[in-house]
């Protein structure tokens, strides 16, 4: 069974801190895919970014980063000089191949709360 | 391009009743998807439809059910409320070509409140 495990319940930080969110997956397939969601207050989910378990990459977008980590089971994201606007709920996520029938399900984490205080 | 849109944002129901929530996918989308989201629980899925058949099921009690008309607009329905049904109902859809799994963009819910 797909388990995706997030240990930080709740994160705060001060404005311009580097803040980074833990997110380790289990599966046991050999071809899988990752995301991170953010969902502000208003609740909708928003995307961030997908990777597949052979796009070991590290990627960087702006001052966010993530870190894949395939001998670990990890997929860490880094938000880099934290603003305000970055409070939210982030929710990392992990789904099959699509050549499983019935296996795009996504299985979410319980989700980390980050409260950027000014 | 249009997002994910959900009818209606928030509904309030009683024991017993029956509902039925709405999702429009992002245009050239086929494949929609249902989550529910609880503080208990987190964030569950419920079921995917694809070309109006339905691909994939959580589980969920029969109570929930769903279908998927030719334009790719979803509806799930939930008969016979309990309390336990408050939540955050998220639509989500994606592209899904053949080849490969596609990114699921989400709506902003439907928060359901059961008195």
């Amino acid at each position: 069974a797909q388990k995706v495990t997030q240990a930080q319940t709740e994160i705060s930080v001060v404005e311009k801190e580097d803040v980074t969110l833990d997110c380790v997956y289990e599966t046991r397939d050999t071809t899988y895919y990752l995301f991170w969601y953010k969902q502000p207050p208003s609740g909708e989910l928003v995307f961030l970014i997908r990777r597949n378990s052979f796009d070991e990459q590290n990627e960087i977008s702006g001052r966010y980063s993530w870190n894949f980590q395939k001998s670990t089971s990890s997929f860490n994201f880094t938000i880099t000089a934290s603003q305000v606007v970055d409070s939210a709920v982030y929710f990392c996520a992990l789904s099959d191949a699509i050549d499983k029938p019935g296996r795009r399900a996504l299985t979410f984490g319980s989700g980390t709360r980050l409260q950027v205080q000014p | 391009k249009a997002g994910v849109t959900q009818t209606p944002r928030y509904l309030i129901k009683t024991r017993g009743q029956q509902v039925t929530l709405s999702c429009s996918p992002i245009s050239g989308h086929r494949s929609v998807s249902w989550y529910q989201q609880t503080p208990g629980q987190g964030l569950q899925f419920l079921f995917e439809y694809f070309s109006e058949t339905q691909r994939n099921k959580g589980n969920f009690p029969g109570r929930f059910s769903g279908r998927q008309f030719s334009n790719s607009r979803s509806e799930m329905n939930v008969s016979t409320l309990e309390l336990g049904d408050s939540a955050l109902y998220l639509c989500a859809s994606s592209l899904e070509q053949a080849v490969r799994t596609d990114t699921q963009y989400f709506g902003p819910g439907t928060r359901l409140t059961v008195l």
